[in-house]
């Protein structure tokens, strides 16, 4: 049983597209996370969700929209998309916002052409 | 949070101990450090994290200096399956839980 699963796992789209990635946890936690790792391999968070509130929303273009209809679940929405966006998204959840550790998913490679 | 200094890359025997050096510095009294790791092509993996006591767990131990200005991340069997790129990362219990990554340490395990 994965306890952080992401999908798709691999995305090809053309710029100017709209795509969907989504995540769900099945651990019970209360917070869910979106990272981004780009080329050069720099992972940065993107958003946080606590009990389905946005409480972390880096300086992330607001073409990216994340949506949390419960708390075993946390989209990623991204309008428009462009050649820069093209890097490996990463859902992760932890069981609360303290001093708990983070579980990641296996990560969702967009590639826009 | 505070900003870390790990080297670049490591290499390690199999079955020898892998130690991983940290500096924070400038960690603040409520910081903890934590670790990750982070294998070819999956998602980071937490390992270990500690305040000011030495930890151990089923993957590794972390030793903080009494000053907490340096820690080091030990593998005391290193497998070729250890094989990854190791985070170092300091954040504050109120922080949001967000997790900065730096560039971390690639660590090498020869057989």
């Amino acid at each position: 049983d994965t306890a952080v699963s992401q999908t798709p796992k691999y995305l090809v789209t053309q710029m100017g597209n709209d795509k969907s990635i989504k995540c769900e946890q099945n651990l019970g936690h209360d917070t869910m996370y979106w990272y981004k790792q780009d080329s050069k391999k720099f992972l940065k968070i993107m958003f946080s969700y606590n009990n389905k509130e946005l409480i972390i929303n880096e300086t992330v273009p607001n073409r990216f929209s994340p949506k949390s209809p419960d708390k075993a679940h946390l989209n990623l929405h991204i309008n428009s998309l462009e050649l820069g966006d093209s890097a490996v998204y990463f859902c992760a959840s932890s069981q609360d916002t303290e001093n708990t550790e983070a579980f990641f998913g296996q990560g969702t490679r967009l590639t826009v052409v | 949070d505070a900003k870390t200094t790990q080297p670049t890359s490591m290499d390690c025997a199999e079955g020898r101990a892998a130690n991983l050096p940290c500096n924070h510095s400038t960690i603040s009294g409520n910081e903890y450090v934590y670790w990750y790791r982070q294998i070819h092509s999956q998602g980071p993996q937490y390992i270990i994290h500690g305040l000011k006591n030495n930890e151990t767990n089923e993957m590794a131990s972390l030793i903080i200096t009494e000053d907490r200005k340096s820690s080091t991340l030990i593998l005391p069997h290193a497998t070729l399956r250890d094989t990854a790129v190791y985070y170092c990362i300091v954040r504050a219990g109120a922080s949001g839980s967000r997790l900065t990554f730096g560039e971390g340490t690639q660590l090498t395990v020869n057989p």
